[in-house]
C-alpha cells in the first residue's frame, strides 16, 4: 500500500540553527499537508501543498512540494524554543479523502 | 466553534472490558477520521467516514474494533474485548473535504491493564 517515509526521526539543534525534515512517498500524491504536534498535544494543521514544485512560506517556515509530487520538505530558519515538537507530513492518495501520515520528525531545541 | 471534542480524555480499563471512545466533529465537516498513535507505529488511520458512511475501514486492527457514526455530530469507536496492546492515544479528526486540513481532537489516552 501507499507509504510515506519521513526523515530524520529525531533532530536536536541549538537555538538559532536551521532545521529541515524530508518526506518521501512511494506513489504520486494528490496533495501534501504538514502538521505540528507539541509534546502531549494533538496534531495541528500547518499548511497544504497541491501543485507540482509549489513553495509556500509561513514566517520562518518554508514548505516545498517536489516536481514529481512524491516528496516534500519543511525547513525552519533560525529555530526557536517554541518550534519544539513533532512535525508530520501527510500525503493524500488519489482515491479518496484520506491522508497517510509519515512517522514524524521530533525536533528539540536547546536554548 | 469548540473544535473536535473527544471523550473521555483518559481511560484506564482492565483487559477484557469493553471500551467506548466518543467524538463530536466540527459542525459542517463531512469527513470524520479515527487515528491511533503509538510510539512504535506512529499515527495509523483506523477508519474514516464521509457523510456518516464508512468509506475505508482497512486500518481497523481486527474484529474487536468497531466504529459507528449514527449522525453528523457523533461517532464512536468501540473495542470489545480490550487487550493491553490496544493501549495508545486515539484521535478523532474532521474536515470539510479532501483539500482541507484536518482538525484533530485532543485525543483519548487509553491504557489497558
Amino acid at each position: 500500500g501507499q507509504q510515506v517515509m519521513q526523515i530524520p526521526q529525531y533532530q536536536h539543534v541549538q537555538e538559532g540553527e536551521d532545521f529541515t525534515t524530508y518526506c518521501n512517498s512511494s506513489t504520486t500524491l494528490s496533495n501534501i499537508q504538514w502538521y505540528k504536534q507539541r509534546p502531549g498535544g494533538h496534531p495541528v494543521f500547518l499548511i497544504q501543498l497541491v501543485k507540482s514544485g509549489e513553495v509556500k512560506k509561513q514566517k520562518r517556515l518554508t514548505f516545498q512540494f517536489g516536481e514529481a509530487k512524491k516528496n516534500s520538505s519543511l525547513h525552519i530558519t533560525a529555530t526557536q524554543t517554541t518550534d519544539v515538537g513533532t512535525y508530520f507530513c501527510a500525503g493524500g492518495d488519489n482515491q479518496g479523502g484520506k491522508l497517510i501520515f509519515g512517522q514524524g520528525t521530533e525536533l528539540s531545541v536547546k536554548p | 466553534d469548540a473544535g473536535v471534542i473527544q471523550s473521555p480524555r483518559h481511560e484506564v480499563t482492565e483487559m477484557g472490558q469493553e471500551v467506548t471512545l466518543r467524538c463530536k466533529p466540527i459542525s459542517g465537516h463531512d469527513y470524520l477520521f479515527w487515528y491511533r498513535q503509538t510510539m512504535m507505529r506512529g499515527l495509523e488511520l483506523l477508519i474514516y467516514f464521509n457523510n456518516n458512511v464508512p468509506i475505508d475501514d482497512s486500518g481497523m486492527p481486527e474484529d474487536r474494533f468497531s466504529a459507528k457514526m449514527p449522525n453528523a455530530s457523533f461517532s464512536t469507536l468501540k473495542i470489545q474485548p480490550s487487550e493491553p496492546r490496544d493501549s495508545a492515544v486515539y484521535f478523532c479528526a474532521s474536515t470539510f473535504g479532501v483539500n482541507y486540513g484536518y482538525t484533530f481532537g485532543s485525543g483519548t489516552r487509553l491504557t489497558v491493564v
